[in-house]
């Protein structure tokens, strides 16, 4: 089955610091993997996904992922962040039928 | 931007009442989803449709049902509503034809709370 797990519930950093939000898969079929973001009170919007060929997979808002089949990660990075990058980011593998969702990375961005 | 709207926003009810939470979408999508979001948890798909009167359960049981008459509307009911149905509920929509990429495109939520 598969499944994501997000270590970090909660990462504070401080603006046009850059970031790291970590996200580890499992899956025993191809992996299909994504990013979502949720601002508050919002709903989750796609910031980018990885189907297959280059690793370094971009997104918007200056977003970007690196698949790492070796040690089952795909983690978020951005150079520097805003202020208005304060949200909740979620990994999700596809699963049969359905996207499996992480329990989520609190970005904080003070500054 | 996606066009998936949700209704009510927000919603403060008493145990025992019957309530209905609408997800309409404007982009044609076959596939519709709800999801039951609680702070510090994962989503957890409750239902979703392939298409006009297909509906199946998630991996959450959930007290709740949907049903789906029209492609574009989604909307989900629960007959008797009590404090544990207390949650954020997202309804989210994707093409049946993007198996692979599976973009799903969410509205903004209903914040359900039950006292």
């Amino acid at each position: 089955a598969q499944s994501v797990t997000q270590l970090d519930s909660q990462v504070p950093v401080f603006e046009e610091a850059p970031v790291e939000l970590r996200c580890n898969y499992s899956s025993s079929v191809s992996v299909y993997l994504f990013w979502y973001v949720q601002y508050p009170n919002q709903g989750l919007q796609l910031l980018l996904k990885y189907l297959s060929g280059s690793t370094l997979v971009k997104g918007i808002n200056g977003f970007e992922a690196e698949f790492n089949k070796s040690q089952t990660s795909f983690h978020l990075r951005k150079p520097s962040v805003h202020i208005s990058d304060t949200a909740e980011y979620f990994c999700a593998v596809r699963g049969f039928q359905k996207l499996v969702f992480g329990t989520g990375t609190r970005l904080l961005v003070s500054p | 931007e996606a066009d998936i709207y949700q209704t009510p926003r927000y919603l403060v009810i008493g145990t025992g009442k019957k309530i209905t939470l609408e997800c309409s979408q404007t982009m044609g999508h076959d596939k519709m989803y709800w999801y039951q979001q609680d702070p510090g948890m994962e989503l957890h798909l409750i239902h979703y449709s392939y298409g006009v009167n297909s509906t199946e359960k998630g991996d959450l049981s959930s007290e709740s049902t949907v049903s789906r008459i029209r492609t574009e509307h989604f909307p989900l009911t629960l007959e008797s509503a009590r404090p544990s149905h207390t949650s954020q509920y997202l309804c989210a929509s994707s093409e049946l034809r993007d198996r692979i990429q599976e973009t799903q495109y969410f509205g903004p939520g209903t914040r359900l709370l039950v006292l």
